[in-house]
């Protein structure tokens, strides 16, 4: 597509269900990111993909975090028993490759409220 | 730990003077850091990549400039207009070669 397009671009859910998040990146960006924004705060790593590599996980806060990315393209971020605290704005990004000083082409977010 | 700074505070500047905003950071050494500009419910947008062989950078009204021995860099729009207004967001790579973000300077012009 055109830009990285995230879904849904707003959910309400009851604390300690699961949620989905998902993001379609632009096709042929080998990197996707995840990052997510708490409110009036800087954005925070979560995890990333490139190709066919194993995910950099290292920003996933609990193992109620997690992400696959199928076929190189589509992620969903799943988060499990989801708590207050969760709450933010959910950002995807993507690039063509990884590692050599490209710049990010964000989604516009999902903002997550946890009530 | 590594640490980025940013003037949290908003920037207040008049239409068409030049808008000068500050990146620090500690404890790496970044081989690029890059500038985004972010819009109130949307995500940040790139602007501009500086690598650290680069001292300076220039795309139509905005500078970004990267000093290494005093690991800043600096963000620079001439003649700033109120659309400019937004917050700037610095983003060094780490060793990961993902990006770490600064917290964002907002930039208020006043028409």
């Amino acid at each position: 597509g055109a830009g990285v397009s995230q879904s849904p671009s707003n959910k309400v859910t009851e604390k300690g269900k699961d949620v989905e998040l998902r993001c379609d990146p632009i096709s042929g960006h080998t990197a996707l990111y995840w990052y997510r924004q708490s409110l009036g705060q800087g954005l925070e790593f979560l995890i990333y993909f490139q190709g066919n590599s194993a995910p950099d996980k290292s920003g996933l806060p609990s193992d109620r975090f997690s992400a696959e990315r199928t076929g190189g393209s589509v992620s969903t971020l799943t988060i499990q028993r989801t708590q207050q605290e969760d709450s933010a704005v959910y950002l995807c990004a993507s690039s063509p490759r990884q590692g050599i000083g490209v710049g990010y082409t964000f989604g516009s977010g999902t903002r997550l409220t946890v009530v | 730990s590594q640490k980025i700074e940013q003037n949290s505070e908003a920037l207040n500047i008049q239409e068409g003077k030049t808008a000068t905003l500050t990146c620090n950071y500690t404890n790496y050494s970044p081989a690029y850091l890059q500038w985004y500009r972010q819009d109130p419910g949307r995500g940040p947008v790139f602007l501009l990549l500086i690598r650290e062989n680069e001292k300076e950078k220039r795309k139509e009204r905005l500078k970004v400039t990267f000093d290494t021995t005093l690991k800043q860099s600096l963000f620079h729009i001439t003649a700033s207009q109120p659309a400019d207004s937004a917050t700037y967001l610095c983003a060094p790579n780490n060793a990961g070669n993902m990006l770490t973000f600064g917290g964002g300077t907002r930039l208020m012009v006043k028409p």
